[in-house]
């Protein structure tokens, strides 16, 4: 039982480069996020999808989109990449609850993603 | 927009000490989550708190819910080595989509 696996686990990216971030979990939960964990400032929400078909935007979404594929998959893609993205990129999953955040999140292993 | 606090930013400890970490809000919680994250590792639930006033303990931690649900702690006892990490709570409101990380307490023990 991996959990929520996250690929790839490093990347160096040129300004203006695009890559996408994979996120997939095995734990048949509804929802999922993706996190940016800078410094000093914790984690703070890029996007994140309530259940299959649905995606919202968090408290950092600028420069980001996301998809969710399945219910398995969520990515989150960087259209032109900025040194300002330069972070550890952490993707979660839970059970959707009666209400949001009453379920435990169980975090990938994360990515950490370099721009020059 | 609602406001979250953690204090402290960073806490040294000298093994065998107690400390607390505190994280307060601008408005009624939902409901609180704490987090524990290794150096170089991810974020892994501790536990969840639901009730005004609730305490919860695992072993030498113990958590705590304020009366009015705006504020919780997480104490720890007798440290040791093991407890190095980040402390994070996760506050949700009780409106839909609101939910935030505090910004977390480093600690670091030296024996």
């Amino acid at each position: 039982n991996a959990g929520v696996t996250q690929t790839p686990k490093f990347q160096v990216l040129k300004t203006g480069q695009s890559m996408t971030l994979q996120c997939a979990q095995d734990m048949n939960h509804n929802s999922m996020y993706w996190y940016r964990q800078d410094p000093g400032m914790g984690l703070r929400l890029i996007y994140y999808s309530a259940s299959e078909g649905t995606t919202d935007k968090g408290e950092v979404p600028n420069g980001y989109n996301v998809s969710r594929l399945n219910k398995r998959e969520f990515s989150l893609r960087l259209e032109s990449a900025a040194p300002s993205q330069t972070s550890v990129y952490f993707c979660a999953s839970s059970e959707l609850g009666s209400t949001w955040g009453n379920q435990p999140q169980h975090f990938g292993d994360g990515t950490r993603l370099s721009i020059l | 927009g609602q406001q979250v606090m953690q204090i402290p930013q960073y806490q040294h400890v000298q093994e065998g000490e107690d400390f607390t970490t505190y994280c307060n809000s601008s408005t009624t919680l939902s409901n609180i989550q704490w987090y524990k994250q290794r150096p170089g590792g991810h974020p892994v639930f501790l536990i969840q708190l639901v009730k005004s006033g609730e305490v919860k303990k695992q072993k030498r931690l113990t958590f705590q819910f304020g009366e009015a649900k705006k504020n919780s702690s997480l104490h720890i006892t007798a440290t040791q080595t093991t407890d190095v990490g980040t402390y994070f709570c996760f506050m949700t409101t009780d409106s839909w989509g609101k939910f935030q990380f505090g910004a977390g307490t480093q600690v670091v023990v030296t024996p």
